[in-house]
């Protein structure tokens, strides 16, 4: 089987840095990715770490270390736009997504 | 980049409805397709794997017989709900991966569609 943890809520300002967790088991894993869901709508992809290390893509990264099974994903000079939940997703494959992380910007 | 196309995107019908969605892509081929679905405020939870000219595989606790899954081509799937009742009142997303791209084909990112909205009254 598998499981995935990740914070449910984190708040944070405009303009800050927002760093959100993920630990996973599974039985099958080729790589860490993370999506974006606003509400109603479809999740987007944001990221995706097949090996250990830093991933960069504009004011998003993500890091996965496959030895701890763990990763996370950095959102620098937050925005309001960025409220949305944010979901890790182990590729087993297919994508195995955990529970969720729902950020609120505030100003 | 690669496009995932879902249609209806919301459906209201009454209980005991039967209800098909479909699921294309639009500039590849998918041999493989998966179905998700998503109550408020949760996960997404992969329901089914589809798979070009052969049955579908479940995941476990899904009903086979309920969520009725088809991949006659190589751009469409589609996700039949039986006999439909609230309870089944969701969120239905299907993704595929590009697998034309290069690369491992485990690697490759899976695109979603925009999902269909059932509700059930």
């Amino acid at each position: 089987g598998q499981s995935l943890e990740q914070p449910s809520e984190v708040t944070a300002v405009e303009g800050a840095i927002v760093q959100i967790n993920c630990t996973y088991q599974t039985s099958g894993f080729y790589g860490l990715s993370w999506y974006q869901q606003h509400d109603g709508g479809a999740p987007t992809f944001l990221s995706y770490n097949a090996l250990d290390g830093l991933e960069e893509t504009g004011r998003f990264s993500s890091f996965l270390s496959r030895s701890d099974s763990y990763g996370y994903l950095l959102l620098q000079e937050l925005q309001m736009k960025d409220s949305a939940s944010y979901f890790c997703a182990v590729n087993r494959p297919p994508l195995i997504f955990g529970q969720g992380t729902t950020l609120q910007v505030k100003p | 980049g690669a496009v995932v196309s879902q249609h209806p995107s919301w459906v209201i019908c009454k209980s005991g409805t039967s209800v098909k969605i479909e699921c294309r892509s639009l500039d590849f081929q998918a041999t493989t397709m998966f179905w998700y679905r998503q109550f408020p405020k949760q996960s997404l939870m992969l329901m089914a794997t589809s798979n070009e000219g052969s049955k579908a595989t479940y995941e476990q606790g899904v009903e086979k017989d309920k969520f009725l899954i088809n991949h006659a081509s190589l751009t469409l799937s589609t996700l039949t709900v039986t006999s439909a009742h609230p309870e089944d009142s969701s969120f239905y997303i299907c993704s595929a991966r590009d697998l034309g791209t290069g690369g491992a084909d485990s690697n490759q990112p899976q695109h979603f569609g925009d999902g269909t909205r059932l509700s059930i009254l």
